[in-house]
């Protein structure tokens, strides 16, 4: 079956550095590729999401690469402020919402401390 | 504009005991709807999906149900918990359109003694 799995646990940077958060996939089927973000004791929040077709999407300080030769996908976070820690997960979807229900895969997560 | 509710937030239950949790979306009509439970540390496990009323997809074997009895209504349910049920219950939905977003409810966090 399908797998997404974050190259590490957990990283920590200093603020005001730029941050880079792995993810490798297993479906060269998926739409979609999603990053979201989860502080403590609360749901999930959609960060940055980008098309099987595409390479790259820049939104506000954040970067999202996808590499489909070898199915990785990285985060970049510019700038990095004591609340972008949290920890985040890379997804990935197949089909969208009228297909295949929109079902999306999650990994394990990254878990972001940013140091003052 | 869109919400999601989830309750209740927290609750202790001992073993053999029933479930409910509740989700409900306002602001959007005839959304997907998705279950999923999250174990400590780890990644999102989907439960359970619903493309529309009444209509219940299950992701995993499990000790769990769930059920759709109104457009924007999810429920979570067991007739009897078990230890592993214990986790973080998180409810989405997803809008139609060019996205991959799901949008998550605040979560429950069960526990099971």
């Amino acid at each position: 079956g399908e797998s997404v799995g974050l190259h590490l646990p957990t990283l920590s940077v200093q603020e005001g550095d730029n941050s880079i958060i792995n993810c490798a996939y297993s479906n060269s089927a998926s739409d979609y590729f999603i990053w979201y973000k989860q502080e403590s004791g609360k749901g999930p929040q959609f960060i940055i999401d980008i098309r099987s077709n595409m390479d790259k999407r820049q939104g506000q300080r954040v970067t999202v690469l996808l590499n489909k030769t070898v199915k990785h996908l990285s985060l970049q976070i510019a700038a990095t402020q004591p609340g972008d820690s949290a920890v985040y997960f890379c997804a990935e979807m197949k089909g969208s919402r009228n297909t295949n229900a929109g079902k999306s895969t999650f990994g394990d997560g990254t878990t972001l401390t940013v140091k003052p | 504009s869109q919400t999601i509710h989830q309750w209740p937030a927290t609750l202790v239950q001992p073993v053999g005991s029933p479930l409910s949790l509740e989700c409900t979306v306002e602001g959007t009509s005839n959304p997907n709807l998705y279950w999923y439970r999250q174990a400590a540390g780890r990644g999102l496990q989907l439960l359970f999906y619903s493309v529309g009323i009444g209509q219940i997809s299950s992701e995993v074997p499990q000790n769990l149900s769930a059920s759709r009895p109104q457009d924007r209504q999810f429920i979570l349910s067991s007739k009897k918990l078990l230890l592993s049920d214990s986790g973080f219950y998180l409810c989405a939905w997803r809008a139609g359109g060019n996205t991959g977003e799901l949008f998550f409810g605040e979560g429950s966090r069960l526990t099971v003694l």
